[in-house]
């Protein structure tokens, strides 16, 4: 089956402590991209990546990282930067920018 | 901020009827949009995408509406069924997707 997935589905972490969110594609999509959405709300972009081995800062970046050093996989990590991390995070790629984006199931961060 | 909202919060529709979910969008360069529905708990599924050099596009059960002069498009639904309760998004997509806050749809029995 071809999609993206993202794991876990669920993560609880302590406040302070770094954490990796996983996202994986095997659709061959050139672009991927983090999202976070908060209970009631859209979407807001966190980073995108239109290439292997390069990305942009989307409109909430402070606290995040990410890198793509594979065409399949785009990592997001929240700092303990990131005043307030709990949230519903959504992984998409696109074949190329400006293209239909394809969604992750999610994973439902929350920081105790 | 936002580029594109939504209308209504929620819609509430007796199963059988046919719905209508607004969006307006504050753009006027912006050349394609999308409909995606999110259930709960689950990433949005794509429905429908339209660009600016059309007016309306179907596909199965859903029509999308798009006026450019007053910058609003629509989504149609025909015969709502339980299975289309969700939030619905219109997204304005460029290098990245604008989403409004979502409309909720409810389905009455």
């Amino acid at each position: 089956d071809g999609g993206i997935t993202q794991s876990p589905k669920y993560l609880f972490r302590k406040e302070g402590q770094n954490v990796t969110l996983s996202c994986e594609q095997n659709l061959n999509h050139d672009a991927m991209y983090w999202y976070r959405q908060d209970p009631g709300q859209g979407l807001r972009l966190i980073y995108y990546s239109q290439i292997v081995n390069d990305f942009q800062k989307g409109d909430i970046a402070e606290g995040y990282s990410v890198s793509r050093e594979k065409k399949e996989s785009f990592p997001l990590t929240v700092t303990s930067a990131q005043k307030n991390p709990t949230a519903f995070y959504l992984c998409a790629s696109s074949t190329a920018a400006y293209n239909e984006q394809f969604f992750g199931p999610g994973t439902r961060l929350t920081v105790l | 901020g936002e580029s594109v909202g939504l209308h209504l919060p929620t819609l509430s529709v007796q199963e059988g009827d046919n719905s209508i979910i607004n969006c307006a969008y504050s753009n006027s360069a912006s050349d394609y949009f999308i409909w995606y529905k999110q259930e709960s708990g689950k990433g949005p599924q794509f429905i429908i995408d339209i660009r600016s050099n059309m007016d309306k596009r179907q596909g199965q059960r859903v029509t999308v509406l798009l006026n450019k002069t007053v910058k609003h498009l629509s989504l149609q639904i025909a015969a709502t069924q339980p299975g289309d309760s969700a939030v619905y998004f219109c997204a304005e997509n460029d290098y990245k997707l604008s989403f409004g806050a979502g409309t909720t749809v409810t389905v009455r029995a």
